[in-house]
C-alpha cells in the first residue's frame, strides 16, 4: 500500500526558506518509472504542481516557481524534499506530496498535505 | 504551460440530475487528462484518468470523456455525497509539469 506523509514548520517569515519533507512507503525510487512530485492549494491559486522528481533523477519544475523550487530526494531513506525560497504570504496554503501513477503518471495517491503559514 | 480552463465556475443542480462539467486545454494533451473531486478540508480524490478511466472504487455514474483540448466529466444522477468542487488536471509529457483548471464548485439548487 502506498502511503506519503509531509512533515516540516507549520509557521515560516517572510524571506525565509521553506523545506519540507515527504516521507513515503510501499515503493522505491530504485524502481524505473517511480515518480514523487509537489502540489499545493493556495486561496488564490487552488492547485498547482510545483515539481516532480523520477527515479532517474530527471526533475520537472512548474515555470513560475523554477526559480525559488528545488527537489531532492534521499533514497535511502524514501525521503523527497521540496525547498520554497524566499516566501511570502501569498504562499500561504497546503502543500501536498503526491505519488505519480506508473501506468501515465497521474497523480495516483496523496498525502495527507501540510499547512504552512507565512507570516 | 499548458493553461486549464474549467466552466461553470460554480453550478447548482438538483438531487438526481445530470450535470456536466467542461475543461479545455489551451493545447493538444491528447487524452492525458484527470479529474479530481475534493470536499471541504479534505484531500482531493482521483475519479477519472486517462480522460475516461473510472478510478477502482468510483461509483459508475461518474464518466469522463474527451481528447484533445476539450473534456467532459458527468455526473448521471446527482447524489448528496457528490456536492464538492472538482478539479481536473492535465498531464501530457509535452508540458515541463501537469497543471490544473481552477475548479467548479458543485451544490444543491
Amino acid at each position: 500500500q502506498i502511503t506519503l506523509q509531509e512533515s516540516g514548520p507549520a509557521l515560516v517569515r517572510p524571506t525565509q526558506t521553506l523545506t519540507l519533507t515527504c516521507t513515503f512507503s510501499g515503493f522505491s525510487f530504485t524502481t524505473e518509472t517511480v515518480a514523487v512530485g509537489w502540489v499545493r492549494q493556495t486561496p488564490g491559486k487552488a492547485l498547482e504542481g510545483l515539481a516532480v522528481m523520477f527515479w532517474n533523477a530527471d526533475r520537472r519544475y512548474s515555470p513560475p516557481f523554477r526559480d525559488r523550487v528545488t527537489i531532492t530526494r534521499d533514497i535511502s531513506s524514501n525521503q523527497v524534499f521540496l525547498t520554497l525560497t524566499n516566501v511570502d504570504s501569498v504562499d500561504t496554503g497546503t502543500y501536498y506530496c503526491v505519488y505519480l501513477d506508473s501506468s501515465d503518471y497521474h497523480v495516483g495517491r496523496w498525502g495527507q498535505g501540510i499547512l504552512v503559514s507565512v507570516s | 504551460d499548458i493553461q486549464m480552463t474549467q466552466s461553470p465556475s460554480t453550478l447548482s443542480a438538483s438531487l438526481g440530475d445530470r450535470v456536466s462539467i467542461t475543461c479545455r486545454a489551451s493545447q493538444n494533451i491528447h487524452g492525458w487528462l484527470a479529474w479530481f473531486q475534493q470536499k471541504p478540508g479534505k484531500v482531493p480524490r482521483l475519479l477519472i484518468y486517462a480522460a475516461s478511466t473510472l478510478e477502482n472504487g468510483v461509483p459508475s455514474r461518474f464518466s469522463g470523456s474527451g481528447s484533445g483540448t476539450e473534456f467532459t466529466l458527468t455526473i448521471s444522477g446527482l447524489q448528496p455525497d457528490d456536492i464538492a468542487t472538482y478539479y481536473c488536471q492535465q498531464y501530457t509529457s509535452n508540458s515541463p509539469i501537469f497543471t490544473f483548471g481552477q475548479g467548479t464548485k458543485l451544490d444543491i439548487k
